[in-house]
């Protein structure tokens, strides 16, 4: 069975601090992959999605970037990060189009808070 | 384009009464998949459900049960009998065929509380 990981779980950094969070999935292979941000009490907004190695979709511009180094890693960065970044970040899985019905997988998330 | 609206922001209920979720999609594809997702406290994403275009059969999963209606353009959701456990946030999402139509539209989300 297919299962994904985020670590870490839980962060806090400070204004301007560099960031890495890691996403990795099991049991799939080719999927594609996704980072979402959920701001406090509010819905879900696409960042990245990636079809392949090295092939990366940005969906809003902003201070973060994505990169997809192995085919079932999926990292999510930035320079320097804003207090706006603060957030809930949730990276999910799916089939590679055309194999499955678009439903997606979700993580457990990383809460970020940037102070 | 393609949109999703889920007019409930929040709802409260008492344990076992019935509670129905509303969902409003706009497409303009022919071939497009609707979905629901739960989303408890602790953050995660939990996938409940698909249904695609061509499929308008009701769906009944324990408590659970889907109405989907192409003619009005809606895919709402029924707790029977709710508990306290069904308390999260409910998204309804929507997608086209593939590529990036393939990428889910989520509505905004309805929060459900359940009180014991």
């Amino acid at each position: 069975s297919q299962t994904i990981h985020q670590w870490p779980a839980t962060l806090v950094q400070p204004v301007g601090s560099p960031l890495s969070l890691e996403c990795t999935v099991e049991g799939t292979s080719n999927p594609n992959l996704y980072w979402y941000r959920q701001a406090a009490g509010r819905g879900l907004q696409l960042l990245f999605y990636s079809v392949g190695i090295g092939q990366i979709s940005s969906e809003v511009p902003q201070n973060l970037s994505a990169s997809r180094p192995q085919d079932r890693q999926f990292i999510l960065s930035s320079k320097k990060l804003l207090l706006s970044d603060s957030g809930f970040y949730l990276c999910a899985w799916r089939l590679p189009s055309g194999a499955g019905y678009n439903e997606q997988f979700f993580g457990p998330g990383t809460r970020l808070t940037v102070l | 384009a393609q949109k999703v609206t889920q007019a409930q922001t929040e709802i409260s209920v008492v344990e076992k009464e019935d509670v129905t979720l509303d969902c409003v999609y706009e497409t303009r594809d022919t071939t497009y998949y609707l979905f629901w997702y739960k989303q408890p406290p602790s953050g995660e994403l939990v996938f409940l459900i698909r249904r695609n275009s061509f499929d308008e059969q009701n769906e009944i999963s324990g408590r659970y049960s889907w109405n989907f209606q192409k003619s009005t353009s809606s895919f709402n959701f029924t707790i029977t009998a709710s508990q306290v456990v069904d308390s999260a946030v409910y998204f309804c999402a929507l997608s086209g065929r593939g590529g990036s139509q393939g990428n889910l539209i989520f509505g905004k989300g309805t929060k459900l509380s359940v009180k014991p």
